[in-house]
């Protein structure tokens, strides 16, 4: 199952609220979905998991939503750390797939 | 604490083989449902899953790459190895070993090594 992300890139402020979109090629359990952040340079960083739970450490400006095909990830009044790539992946049962990314850019 | 950390060569040449070697602390990998993955990252793009084991020995690897791969775990060095063959310019990109602790966090990776950088060239 493919990953598709979108915006592929998006330039905002700090304090604006964000949503970012996946969306699968077929339909996925939604405890399969999970969402990373990866700034230059670094790891990615688990912070969604199951579509909607927070990985340890996460703050509850980070929520995730969604089922069937379309998954999202919101961010409420970025802060200036929260700008980075973001990228949704998948756990199938015959595949594990991650989408293209999206980056947030500091406008 | 948990950590992993990912070693093997920085180069190498087409056609060789790569082996890297996840070296992990903070967990055991042969508590149940533990599982460690080897995820790979060519320069400005997205993840990519090659291969997973976990805590029974079951392989799972990522179909493109499948007849190139191989996963194994040495538990008692807490270490997993794997090893890719006939690299390929292609194949260069930062390499990441990862966990996944089915039990506690489900289909996703929690904790990630700080990755190896693999460049492939003549």
């Amino acid at each position: 199952s493919m990953l598709t992300q979108s915006p592929g890139t998006l330039s905002l402020s700090p304090g604006e609220g964000v949503t970012l979109s996946c969306r699968a090629s077929q339909s996925a359990l939604s405890r399969y979905v999970a969402w990373y952040q990866q700034k230059p340079g670094q790891a990615p960083r688990l912070l969604i998991y199951g579509a909607s739970n927070r990985a340890t450490g996460i703050p509850d400006r980070f929520s995730g939503s969604g089922s069937g095909t379309d998954f999202t990830l919101t961010i409420n009044s970025l802060e200036p750390e929260d700008f980075a790539v973001y990228y949704c992946q998948q756990y199938g049962r015959s595949s594990i797939t991650f989408g293209q990314g999206t980056r947030l850019d500091i406008k | 604490q948990v950590s992993l950390r990912e070693s093997g060569p920085a180069l190498v040449k087409p056609t060789q083989t790569l082996r890297l070697t996840c070296t992990f602390s903070g967990f055991s990998l042969t508590t149940n449902g533990m599982c460690v993955s080897w995820i790979r990252q060519p320069p400005g793009k997205a993840p990519e899953f090659l291969a997973r084991i976990d805590w029974e020995g079951d392989k799972f690897y990522s179909t493109s790459v499948e007849t190139r791969l191989t996963i194994s775990k040495d538990t008692t060095e807490n270490q997993v190895v794997l090893t890719m063959t006939d690299m390929d310019p292609m194949d260069t990109g930062t390499y990441y070993c990862a966990r996944t602790p089915i039990t506690m966090v489900p289909y996703a990776f929690d904790i990630w090594g700080q990755g190896t950088k693999v460049i492939v060239s003549s």
